[in-house]
């Protein structure tokens, strides 16, 4: 099945820096959807995009649809270590059917 | 209010068994996908049902099916198991005119 090329595949950073990962296609897509994921765990919804070029905010997180409906972006403001874990992308087309990335591993160094 | 939740936690079968996992999506939810997730991957797309039938459904061979029953919780078979079937096996629901699917905790199945 298809996975989505999301970069980086692992990032390493130190309490209260940021992050960006993105989420790259080479098919458009109709949704954008961010998950975390932890150990042993379902993925969590944190944030939904819906239309080309929306910015949209869920605390320390904003996502973003790329203008050409291609890519996805995630950042997250002033890591702390909650937020540990794998992030992953998912395209939606007509139907609800998803395509999810292939992860971003996220470590946050106290 | 419960959110997704998925039986059994964990499983162990041996090859060329049969299994059954089963869900029970979000109160409310009436649309129920499958999904299969593989150690280091992101989770690939099973099938999905809605009203009780098979609506779409992944590049996943015949020996996995399904079932939606009235009260949109849902089962995921697979027959003749292969070792290659070992993964997290994740179950979301979500209403049938949103894609915002919420996930269960998923079932992790090993072959041996």
């Amino acid at each position: 099945g298809q996975q989505l090329n999301q970069s980086p595949q692992s990032m390493f950073i130190q309490e209260g820096e940021d992050v960006s990962m993105n989420c790259t296609s080479s098919s458009i897509f109709n949704t954008w959807l961010w998950y975390k994921q932890d150990p042993g765990e379902g993925p969590v919804l944190l944030i939904a995009l819906y239309k080309a070029g929306e910015l949209t905010s869920n605390g320390r997180l904003t996502a973003q649809f790329g203008i050409t409906r291609k890519d996805s972006f995630l950042n997250i403001s002033a890591s702390i270590p909650s937020d540990v874990g794998i992030y992953f992308c998912a395209g939606v087309r007509t139907g609800n059917q998803f395509y999810f990335g292939t992860g971003t591993s996220l470590t946050v160094i106290p | 209010d419960a959110g997704v939740t998925q039986s059994p936690t964990h499983l162990i079968k041996t090859r060329g068994q049969q299994v059954t996992l089963r869900c029970s999506p979000k109160s409310g939810h009436d649309t129920v996908s499958w999904y299969q997730q593989a150690l280091g991957q992101g989770p690939q797309f099973i099938f999905q049902y809605y009203e009780e039938e098979e609506r779409q459904r992944g590049n996943f061979p015949d020996r996995f099916s399904g079932h939606q029953f009235p009260n949109y919780s849902s089962e995921l078979n697979v027959n003749a198991l292969l070792l290659g079937d070992s993964a997290l096996y994740l179950c979301a629901s979500s209403f049938s005119s949103s894609p915002e699917a919420f996930f269960g905790q998923g079932t992790r199945l090993t072959v041996v």
